[in-house]
């Protein structure tokens, strides 16, 4: 079982906004603001998406951004396109003897 | 171009013990905080291991801890993941992923390099 949970599967259309949520406990985001989103097509390597609960890395579209409210981040995807199809999974740095824990996973379904 | 290639990967039986590699080319490795990382078949990320750019600092998830030994090789641009007792629970895509910053408050917890992962499978 994973330490963040995330829903198992949003869906949206072409051009609309999702918003997916990553809830955990105040021990598993520490005193930080380090929560990270990653992006997975099947058969891929995770890409970084959002670093620090809203930094992108250079190379990331702006429709990407990142947001963090008591124990829950966001991920909220805009202008959504075929290409955002895939898995996304949060993570935190914890700062304790595990570093880093991660969400389930979420599955998003352009329509 | 920044790249890890990750190799190592085997059918093992329970109780038995692997090592992983991953060489890192087009960055400057000595520099750079090294992770490992896994994915169950059909499950979400986990984070295995975590070394220091020197090697003086290594962490562990709880359920490696023990058994699992991570280290690198600054000469040779590689960092290692030793598994010993491995069990099924261990099947997985590893993954070796390069820290995203040198600055220590930025990224904490992020890996921006990943490499295309290495399959270990335990089974009897």
């Amino acid at each position: 079982q994973s330490a963040l949970t995330q829903p198992a599967s949003v869906s949206g259309s072409p051009g609309q906004s999702i918003t997916i949520s990553c809830t955990g406990a105040s021990s598993d985001f520490g005193v930080y603001n380090s929560v990270s989103w990653y992006q997975q097509h099947p058969g891929k390597a995770p890409k970084l998406m959002i670093y620090d609960v809203s930094n992108r890395p250079s190379g990331v579209s702006n429709r990407f951004s990142g947001s963090k409210s008591g124990n829950t981040a966001s991920l909220t995807i805009s202008g959504l396109q075929a290409e955002d199809e895939a898995d996304y999974h949060c993570s935190s740095f914890t700062g304790s003897s595990t570093l880093v824990v991660f969400g389930g996973g979420t599955k998003l379904t352009v329509l | 171009e920044v790249q890890l290639l990750e190799s190592g990967g085997d059918l093992i039986q329970p109780g038995g013990s692997l090592r992983l590699s991953c060489v890192a080319s087009g960055f400057t490795f000595s520099s750079f905080g090294m992770n490992w990382l896994r994915q169950a078949p059909g499950k979400g990320l986990e984070w295995v291991s975590f070394i220091s750019n020197s090697g003086g600092s290594t962490y562990y998830a709880d359920s490696v801890r023990g058994r699992f030994t991570i280290s690198r090789d600054n000469f040779k641009n590689t960092v290692y993941l030793q598994m010993s007792s491995l069990r099924v629970e261990d099947t997985a895509v590893y993954y070796c992923a390069k820290r995203l910053s040198t600055v220590i408050a930025m990224g904490r917890g992020a890996s921006d390099i990943w490499g295309q992962g290495t399959m270990v499978t335990v089974s009897s």
